[in-house]
């Protein structure tokens, strides 16, 4: 069955540095999401890229979709210390025509001041 | 307010007794999901429903039901909670399901310990 992975686990940051994350699928994926998790709280719903290649910005985050659809990235510029929290990327499966959408393991971002 | 509700928060159970998460949504979405979070897992799909009396199994259903009664509820059952059910839980909805699922939006999250 389909499969996302995500790397690193976790990241410790000094405030300021910059942090990435990435995720990877078994299989061509239609389209993948992100979401932010702070610290005791919900999921919630950052970006969704759905063509292959595609970059988009929202202020210092970058995320990326790959040529093949089979792995993202997520770019933070300039850590802040509201950037802690757990990142996650949920792909949604195109070649077993499910409507699943698989959630990575996350990366938990810890940011030093 | 646009939100998804659930109840309860925090529960502390026994080995066996039945128990139900309620899960609530305001915004007439179609499509609702239960996960489940559990340390370096990440969540994990329990089961979704596409629309109402729809629903169908996601990839850890074992010891779960649901039901799927009208729009805006999705309550989740145990009927014989067991230890490895410990976990948070949460819910979530989208506007439709169909590819490419739309944004997800997730309750605050259940907390439950079975002991």
């Amino acid at each position: 069955g389909q499969q996302v992975m995500q790397i690193p686990q976790y990241q410790h940051v000094q405030e300021g540095e910059d942090f990435t994350t990435y995720c990877n699928s078994s299989t061509t994926l239609s389209n993948i999401q992100w979401y932010k998790q702070r610290p005791g709280g919900h999921p919630v719903f950052l970006i969704q890229l759905v063509k292959s290649g595609e970059v988009k910005k929202q202020k210092r985050l970058t995320f990326q979709f790959g040529e093949a659809k089979k792995n993202s990235s997520l770019h933070i510029t300039a850590t802040q210390t509201t950037d802690v929290g757990t990142y996650f990327c949920a792909g949604q499966g195109l070649m077993d025509n499910t409507d699943k959408l698989i959630f990575g393991t996350g990366t938990r971002l810890q940011v030093f001041p | 307010e646009a939100q998804v509700t659930q109840n309860p928060r925090y529960l502390i159970t026994v080995t066996g007794k039945k128990l139900t998460v309620t899960c609530s949504q305001n915004m007439n979405h179609e499509y609702m999901s239960w996960y489940r979070q559990d340390p370096g897992l990440g969540l994990r799909q329990i089961y979704y429903s596409m629309n109402v009396e729809v629903t169908d199994k996601g990839d850890v259903p074992e010891g779960y039901k649901v039901s799927r009664k009208e729009k805006r509820n999705f309550p989740l059952i145990l009927e014989s909670p067991s230890p490895n059910q410990t976990s948070l839980y949460f819910c979530a909805s989208s506007l439709w399901g169909i590819l490419p699922t739309g944004e997800l939006f997730f309750g605050e999250g259940s907390r439950l310990t079975v002991l």
